[in-house]
């Protein structure tokens, strides 16, 4: 049964920083995994697809990896910003499931 | 392109109760699936429909249905609601039912069962 973790729960940053959110699966045979923003009592946004062919993905400030081999993802978002506050989760498909299996979710905050 | 709309965004229930919860698509868009999300259990997959036929379930009690309609609309259905179905119902939507596939949520529908 494919488990997707994301580690920490929540982080606190001041602005500027530059950050690397984790995600890791117990089941590397994926078919791709997905990263999405979540904001208070609002819907999912989706930020990146990875297919399980490509290492890495990016659109503006943000850089997702892949590394199936090690069943982990990274999330690296440069110059943080206070818009950037929300529940970050990372999501797989595939490893015995048809589904999206969704980690828990890091809770982002960016102070100005 | 319009996302993915749900109505209504929010209800409230008595016990015993049932509720219904619609989700229109991306437009040309035909595979259609649901979540439940709670914060003790996270996101938890109900199920999956494309061209009107249900894929794929999730791990849920008979109670939780669904249908989806010739123009790729689907609507959930809760019967007896319990307090534990209190929780944010959110659709998504993807063009095909392909498992490499981009989903797309909508903006949810959050119940409340007193």
């Amino acid at each position: 049964k494919q488990e997707v973790t994301q580690i920490p729960a929540a982080l606190s940053v001041p602005e500027g920083e530059n950050l690397v959110l984790n995600c890791s699966f117990t089941d590397s045979a994926i078919y791709n995994l997905q990263w999405f923003r979540q904001d208070p009592g609002k819907g999912l946004t989706s930020l990146l697809l990875i297919q399980s062919s490509q290492r890495e993905q990016t659109s503006g400030r943000l850089n997702a990896s892949l590394d199936k081999s090690s069943g982990r993802s990274t999330l690296y978002i440069a110059a943080s910003q206070p818009g950037d506050s929300a529940t970050y989760l990372c999501a797989v498909r595939g490893g015995g499931s048809e589904k999206l299996v969704f980690g828990k979710g890091m809770k982002l905050t960016v102070n100005p | 392109k319009a996302g993915v709309t749900q109505t209504p965004r929010y209800l409230i229930k008595t016990r015993g109760q049932q509720v219904t919860l619609s989700c229109s698509p991306i437009s040309g868009h035909r595979s259609v699936s649901w979540y439940q999300q709670t914060p003790g259990q996270g996101l938890q997959f109900l199920f999956e429909y494309f061209s009107e036929t249900q894929r794929n379930k999730g791990n849920f009690p008979g109670r939780f249905s669904g249908r989806q309609f010739s123009n790729s609309r689907s609507e959930m259905n809760v019967s007896t609601l319990e307090l534990g179905d209190s929780a944010l119902y959110l659709c998504a939507s993807s063009e095909l039912a392909s498992l490499f596939d981009e989903q797309f949520f909508g903006p949810g529908t959050r119940l409340t069962v007193l």
